[in-house]
Formats: C-alpha cells, structure tokens, sequence
C-alpha cells in the first residue's frame, strides 16, 4: 500500500520561504518508473499543478512558479520536498504531493495546509 | 482562470445520468489525454478516469470518459448520493512558455 505524507511548518511568514517534505512509504522513490509531483489548493478555489521530481533528476516546474520553486528527493530518506521562496498571501493553500504517470496522479497525501501571514 | 474550462456547477437525481464537460485547446486536450479527479468534501482528490477513458481499479463502471477534439466528458450514469463531490479534469499541456499539468477550474456536482 503505497502512502504520502506531507509535513512542515503550517505557518510562513511573507517573503520567507515555504519548505514542505513528503514522505514516501510502500514505495521507492528511486524507482524510476514515477513522477512526484506538488500540488495545491488556496481554499475554496481550484487545484494548481507546482512542478515533479523524476528518479533520473529531471524536474519540470509549472512556469508560472517556476523562478521560486525547487522540487528535490532524499533517497536515502525516501522523501521529497518543495521549496518556495518569496511567498505571499497568494501561496497559502492546501498543499497536496502525489506520485504520478504524467498526469495520472494515481496517490495522493493528505493535504497540509499552509498559512502565510506575519 | 484555468486554461481548461468545466461549467462550476451540475446537478441530477439519484438514477440519471450526468455529464461534465471540459474545454480546452490543442496544446493539451488536443494532443494529450485527458484525467479526471473525484474531490469529495474535506479530502484529497482521487483519479477517476486515467489516459481518455481507462478506469483506475476500483472505480466503478458508472464512470465513463471520452473526449473529441480539444474537448472531454466525464459520464456519471445511475447517479448515486456518494457522488456529490467536485470534479476536475487535468490534462500536459504543451505551451511555448513551458509544459505543465493543467487542471479545469472544477465543477460541483449536487446530488438533488
């Protein structure tokens, strides 16, 4: 049974930078078969596609994010993790990992929620 | 604004047959399949619909997806109260200004 879990800091302060790590468990992801992916959610709106991690080191970032976002894996921790800096009220929101075939994100985290405020 | 396109809103009766549309152009839709996600209140969103049509194992049969052109639906047949939920359809979009995952804005779906 292949698990995500998201976790970091619930709160970030503007112009600061939002670190979040997803924890892989049922799976490896060094595999190589899989995308992980970064999603999000502000609340009440609609989901937004961040940017992937491919085993190999490939990443693709959605380029409207993509001067403030850095996706990288710890395979020695089985984990992967986001980074975005200069954040503002405009960033909080559910964030959501997910493994994925290109767009088929067939499992999903839990989902943490992010504030961003002072 | 999304670049793909669902009504925010749809309805039907326990037993009918509902369909969510979604629009696009030929950098995704056009060229690339199409996903569909279940999001039920307070929860993660869940794949419904892989590559066009194909059914993740699971999902029931009452779920059924196509598309033609720059354009997909999401068929929910024999509508059942479980369903109330919000639907969003994704698609890799090939833009000049970078590929990425694109979702629709979602539609609501009311079980009346």
């Amino acid at each position: 049974q292949v698990q995500l879990q998201e976790s970091g800091p619930g709160l970030v302060k503007p112009s600061q930078t939002l670190s979040l790590t997803c924890t892989v468990s049922g799976d490896s992801i060094r595999s190589g078969f899989f995308y992980w992916n970064w999603i999000r959610q502000p609340a009440g709106k609609g989901l937004e596609w961040i940017g992937r991690f491919f085993a190999s080191g490939s990443a693709n970032y959605n380029p409207s994010l993509k001067s403030r976002v850095t996706i990288s894996l710890d395979a020695s921790k089985n984990q992967f993790s986001l980074k975005l800096s200069s954040v503002t009220a405009a960033d909080a929101a559910v964030y959501y990992c997910a493994r994925s075939v290109v767009a088929a994100m067939d499992y999903w985290g839990q989902g943490t929620l992010v504030t961003v405020s002072s | 604004q999304s670049v793909l396109t669902q009504p925010p809103s749809a309805s039907g009766t326990p037993g009918q047959r509902v369909t969510i549309s979604c629009s696009g152009s030929g950098s995704n839709i056009g060229s690339n399949f199409v996903y569909w996600y279940q999001q039920l209140p307070g929860t993660a969103p869940k794949l419904l619909i892989s590559r066009n049509n194909q059914r993740p194992s699971g999902v029931p049969d009452r779920f059924s997806g196509s598309n033609s052109g720059t354009s997909a639906s999401l068929a929910i047949s024999g509508l059942r109260s479980e369903d109330e939920a919000d639907y969003y359809c994704a698609a890799w979009d090939d833009s000049l200004g970078g590929s990425r995952v694109v979702f629709g804005g979602g539609t609501k779906l009311t079980v009346l």
